[in-house]
C-alpha cells in the first residue's frame, strides 16, 4: 500500500465546528496538493506545498481554511467554523519532484465532509 | 483565464461500441494535459499525460491524443468495467503547479 492515504474518510460536522483532515502522501514525494471536489464537479485546487513550504494558497476560499505540512510529509487541512457550503470531498495529491511542473499528481481516496 | 470544457457530460455505450470523449482547453501556456479516471467514492486515478500537440498515448482500450486546442480520449470496444467518470486537467505555465480540471464525462457501458 504505497498510495496516498487520507483520514477520516467521512466526516459529519455541525455548522460552526472546526474540522481537521489528514493526508499521508506517497513516501518520498516532495510536492503535496489539496483539492476540493463538489458533487458533480471536477476537483478545484486549494493549496500546494513543496516539502514544508506552502508555495501557493491561492485557491483557499476563505481565511477559515488553513493547511500545514510542518515536517514535509503528513499534511493537515483545517477548516474553522464550518459552513454548509464547505460540504464537499477534499482530495489530497502528491508528486515526486520539487518543481511540481509536468509531474503526475497521485490522488488519495478523499475525505467526504458533510456540514449540517 | 484558463478554461477546460469536457463533452459530452454523460455518455452511454453498448459494450463494444467505440467512441471518443472531448476535452477543449484554453490556457496561456500548456505544461501538460492530464487524463484521470474516477470511480464513485474514490479519488482520481491517473491515466495519461500529454505535453505537446501531435502526441498520442495508449493503454489497453484507451488512446489519448492532443492538438493545440483539444484532447480526445478514444475508447475502443469498451467493456462494462470502463464505466467511470473521465476527468481532463491542464497544468498551465502561468498558474503555478495546480491542475485545472474540467467537470468530467460520466461514461456508462452496458453489457
Amino acid at each position: 500500500g504505497a498510495g496516498v492515504s487520507q483520514s477520516p474518510r467521512y466526516k459529519v460536522a455541525k455548522r460552526g465546528q472546526d474540522v481537521a483532515l489528514r493526508c499521508d502522501p506517497i513516501s518520498g514525494h516532495v510536492s503535496l496538493f489539496w483539492y476540493q471536489q463538489a458533487l458533480g464537479q471536477g476537483p478545484e485546487f486549494l493549496t500546494y506545498f513543496q516539502n514544508e513550504a506552502q508555495l501557493d494558497k491561492s485557491g483557499l476560499p476563505s481565511d477559515r481554511f488553513f493547511a500545514e505540512r510542518p515536517e514535509g510529509s503528513v499534511s493537515t487541512l483545517k477548516i474553522q467554523r464550518t459552513q454548509q457550503e464547505d460540504s464537499a470531498v477534499y482530495l489530497c495529491a502528491s508528486s515526486l519532484g520539487g518543481t511540481g511542473a509536468r509531474e503526475t499528481q497521485y490522488f488519495g481516496p478523499g475525505t467526504r465532509l458533510l456540514v449540517l | 483565464e484558463d478554461q477546460v470544457t469536457q463533452s459530452p457530460e454523460a455518455l452511454r455505450l453498448q459494450e463494444g461500441e467505440s467512441s471518443s470523449l472531448n476535452c477543449s482547453y484554453t490556457v496561456s501556456g500548456l505544461r501538460g494535459l492530464f487524463w484521470y479516471r474516477q470511480d464513485p467514492g474514490k479519488g482520481p486515478e491517473f491515466l495519461f499525460t500529454l505535453y505537446s500537440a501531435g502526441e498520442e498515448k495508449e493503454k489497453e482500450r484507451l488512446k489519448a491524443t492532443l492538438t493545440k486546442k483539444e484532447s480526445f480520449l478514444h475508447i475502443t470496444a469498451p467493456k462494462p468495467e470502463d464505466s467511470a467518470t473521465y476527468l481532463c486537467a491542464v497544468q498551465a505555465s502561468g498558474s503555478g503547479y495546480a491542475l485545472n480540471f474540467g467537470k468530467g464525462t460520466s461514461l456508462l457501458v452496458t453489457p
